[in-house]
């Protein structure tokens, strides 16, 4: 039974690209949650979506973040015209249902240069 | 504006004494705690939790504590061992946060030495 999976595990990208950041849930998990870890700091809560569904994104920047998870497939998580100051470790995670153990992915470090 | 707080960024502890690590939190809607190791360039691990009508849970050699009243709690690792040496994250969660949704903690640094 895999774990959370997240590609690509280290991304680079020059100032004002796009970064696309992947997640597989843990099978049969409904509920996934995309953190970030800046240098030195804990992880903070962007988003929160059920299938096709965003159910919370109050910890998501209002511009160029955005997060999908579709019926079929990974949930993304999109970063337009990336900046220097999003560079950290973007963490997935994902639940059976409310009430239920979160699981980690390994992340993705996105270093923008 | 942290909700959970971790204050001491780092510890250091010999192999076999205990380890205490410490964490306090503004947000009385939280009712469940819980800790998370991490190790570098790995996702946080779940280690174990607490809900706010326990005040100890305990699993080997693991024991968290939660004092509600001072909205802190603790965790005790004995006898730590090499191998323990990790970041460890405190996080909590609570009726008005969404699904599963997590308020971590700073972190701390435990260093256990041989």
């Amino acid at each position: 039974n895999a774990g959370v999976m997240q590609n690509p595990r280290h991304l680079v990208r020059r100032r004002g690209q796009e970064a696309r950041l992947r997640c597989s849930p843990m099978k049969g998990h409904s509920h996934v949650y995309w953190y970030r870890q800046l240098p030195e700091e804990g992880l903070k809560f962007m988003v929160y979506l059920q299938k096709e569904n965003i159910i919370d994104e109050s910890g998501m920047p209002k511009e160029r973040f955005s997060a999908e998870f579709p019926k079929e497939g990974p949930s993304i998580l999109r970063i337009q015209q990336v900046v220097r100051g999003d560079s950290a470790a973007y963490f997935c995670a994902s639940s059976l249902g409310t009430a239920q153990l979160t699981f980690f992915g390994q992340g993705t470090r996105l270093t923008v240069v | 504006d942290q909700q959970v707080k971790q204050n001491s960024p780092s510890l250091s502890v010999q192999e076999g004494r205990i380890s205490i690590l410490n964490c306090d939190y503004t947000n009385s809607m939280f009712d469940y705690f819980l800790w998370y190791k991490k190790y570098p360039a790995e996702g946080p691990t779940f280690l174990i939790s607490i809900s706010s009508i326990k005040d100890k849970n305990e699993d080997g050699r693991f024991t968290v504590f939660l004092n509600k009243s001072a909205k802190h709690l603790s965790l005790h690792i004995v006898p730590s061992q090499p191998g323990d040496s990790a970041v460890y994250f405190c996080a909590a969660s609570g009726v008005n946060n969404a699904g599963n949704m997590l308020t971590f903690g700073g972190g701390t640094r435990l260093m256990v030495k041989p």
